[in-house]
Parts: structure tokens; sequence; C-alpha cells
């Protein structure tokens, strides 16, 4: 079965350009996450999909930052305009539902984003 | 309110020996507890869980964490150390529906 998959895997921009994020979830997951992984944190929460409705972006930087996730699976995150600031590890994440073990979390290998 | 606070950012051990990951939690709500690994430019991996009932569990690569209610803590523990096991370990609680993780353990294995 394959995993979290996540496009690009490194991405380079300009300060001020836009940049896009996509994630295909794992089939059947319900809960998609976005975090934000700074280089030696662990992940924050930008934001959570039940199916296609965004439940929880109360983390999300709403000014630059949006996300979608049409049809209640695949997701993309864009940013516009991008900040050097916003140099981090842009991870997703996918679970089955939001009880017991269907909590469990399954990660995507993340997109590096380098902002110059 | 939840949070987890890892102990120590950098651990180092030799290859053999005990390692011990220290992990303490806060929640207003029975947690579900999960410590998860990274290795470089790689997503997270879980390594174990618990959600309900034993509260020992058993992991992924001989790793294994012991939940303790009256300690809030849920360290994870391995008996012998393996080069491979270097990378970051990551504590993470969850409850209310939004995973909350600590800073994390960069774990380093001497020759």
């Amino acid at each position: 079965e394959a995993g979290v998959v996540q496009s690009p895997r490194y991405k380079i921009i300009e300060k001020k350009q836009p940049v896009a994020f996509w994630c295909n979830p794992i089939s059947g997951h319900n809960t998609l996450y976005w975090y934000l992984q700074n280089l030696g944190q662990g992940p924050e929460l930008l934001i959570r999909y039940e199916n296609e409705e965004a439940v929880d972006d109360s983390q999300l930087p709403k000014d630059r930052f949006s996300a979608e996730r049409l049809k209640g699976v695949d997701s993309t995150l864009k940013i516009q305009p991008a900040e050097l600031g916003d140099s981090a590890v842009y991870l997703c994440a996918s679970s089955l539902g939001l009880t017991g073990a269907d909590t469990e979390a399954f990660f995507g290998q993340g997109t590096r984003l380098t902002v110059v | 309110a939840q949070s987890v606070t890892q102990l120590g950012s950098h651990v180092s051990v030799s290859e053999g020996a005990l390692v011990l990951l220290r992990c303490n939690y806060s929640s207003s709500v029975p947690p579900y507890l999960f410590w998860y690994v990274q290795y470089p430019n790689q997503g997270l991996q879980l390594l174990l869980k618990y959600t309900t009932g034993a509260t020992l569990v058993k992991g992924i690569n001989g790793f294994e964490a012991e939940f303790k209610k009256s300690e809030t803590s849920f360290h994870l523990t391995k008996p012998s150390a393996h080069m491979s096991d270097a990378a970051e370990y990551f504590c993470a609680v969850t409850g209310t529906y939004k995973y909350i993780f600590g800073t994390g353990t960069r774990l380093k294995v001497l020759a």
C-alpha cells in the first residue's frame, strides 16, 4: 500500500514568489494534516481537514497561506508571497479518523522549502 | 490543553548500550502517546503508540515505552543501541484531535 505522497521533495524560490505543495494521503484516510517543521524543532500543526472541511486552521497564517482539499482526497498548501522565514519542511500526514488507533498519523517525506 | 517535554535535545550512547529517551506529557484528557523517528531528509515514522490497555508497549526495531500515568511519562527505551538507531526521535501526545510534538531528541550512537 502506498504511503502519503508529497511533491515536490525540495523547492527553492526567491522571496515574494508563490509556491505550492501537493499531498496525496493514504487511500481511505479521512483526516489530513499539514505540519510545519522548522530546523531542530518538532512539527507544528498548520491545518487539519476532515474530508474536505478544514476543521482546525487556527495556526495557519491566513494572510499568506492557503490550503484546499477538493473532493476530500488530495490537498494543496500554498504560500503567496513567500518570505525568508518560511524556509522549513512542510509535512503532510493522514489518519483514518479521530478515535483510538484510528488517530495514528502516517507522514509523508515532506517538502523542504528554501526561500532566498 | 496538552504539551510534551522531551528532556535532552541530544543524547549519545555507545553501540550496545541502553538507550533511554525521556518524554513527559501534560493532558487534560486521557492521552494517546506516540514515539516517532525521523531520519535525515525523511518524514516521521511511527515507532510505537499507546492508546489504551497495556501500559508497556513494544514497537519496531526493538524499542519499547512504558506509560506511567502517575509520573505523566512515556519514556522510550532500547536495551542495546545499534548504529542504525542514530536519528531524531519525537514524542507526541493527542487526545483532542491534534498531535502535539515535543522538540525532539537527536540520538547519536558511538562506535
